[in-house]
């Protein structure tokens, strides 16, 4: 019973396009929602953040929308860069008895071709 | 720079052996965490610790032991390796719980045969 859901394994973008990567959730008490980053034979990084009371935060190339009516959030790259070649994981922070804990989902692969 | 240090990095076992995969970070952090990342699935929360002599059950604890003796050092305990252990394990230190950044080591890919 997935908390966290990222139903896309792999997106495959051209180099300065847009990358669009989604994410769902089930638990309408989570408080904030976060983007890490993961290349091969590392450990994830963090990437971005959003306060479930924001529709939006900005980080240079780097956006996340936040939709709560639809309990759905998008990661936005823009431009794409083949650095930016990754495995990215949608993670939430609960609250309440399990503050601190992050459930994170599948993760996407995404793939920038230069 | 150190940050989160995992050793091993790969490790094969055979059913019913035991070992200890090690972590240490050196960010004076309170917080430290043990992952594992089955293959195509996220992360799963196996314990965690608030400090040193403290520690907690996460999501996915079965099989596994942990102490917390100082800051630094975490280290994880499989007693009895079974193959549903097969995995990537993680570890993670913040500095307080409920901070949205935590620092990740490199892993350790455990087989178990």
């Amino acid at each position: 019973d997935q908390q966290v859901k990222q139903n896309s394994p792999s997106l495959s973008v051209q180099e300065g396009r847009i990358s669009i990567l989604n994410c769902d959730y089930t638990n309408s008490m989570f408080d904030y929602f976060l983007w890490y980053k993961k290349y091969p034979a590392e450990g994830p990084t963090f990437l971005i953040s959003i306060s479930s009371i924001k529709d939006k935060n900005e980080d240079g190339r780097f956006t996340v929308f936040l939709n709560k009516s639809a309990k759905h959030l998008s990661l936005h790259i823009v431009p794409s860069q083949p650095g930016d070649s990754a495995v990215y994981f949608c993670a939430a922070r609960g609250n309440g008895g399990s503050q601190g804990n992050l459930i994170f989902g599948k993760g996407t692969k995404l793939s920038v071709k230069p | 720079n150190a940050g989160v240090t995992q050793t091993p990095k790969f490790r094969i076992l055979k059913i019913g052996q035991s070992m200890t995969l090690q972590c240490t970070q050196d960010m004076n952090h309170n917080y430290m965490y043990w992952y594992r990342q089955d293959p195509g699935m996220g992360l799963k929360l196996i314990y965690y610790s608030v400090g040193a002599g403290i520690t907690d059950k996460g999501e996915v604890p079965n099989g596994y032991n942990v102490s917390r003796s100082t800051t630094e050092d975490f280290p994880l305990r499989l007693e009895l390796a079974a193959p549903s252990q097969t995995s990537v394990y993680f570890c993670a230190s913040s500095y307080t719980l409920g901070d949205l950044i935590q620092y990740f080591g490199a892993g350790t890919r455990l087989s178990v045969l």
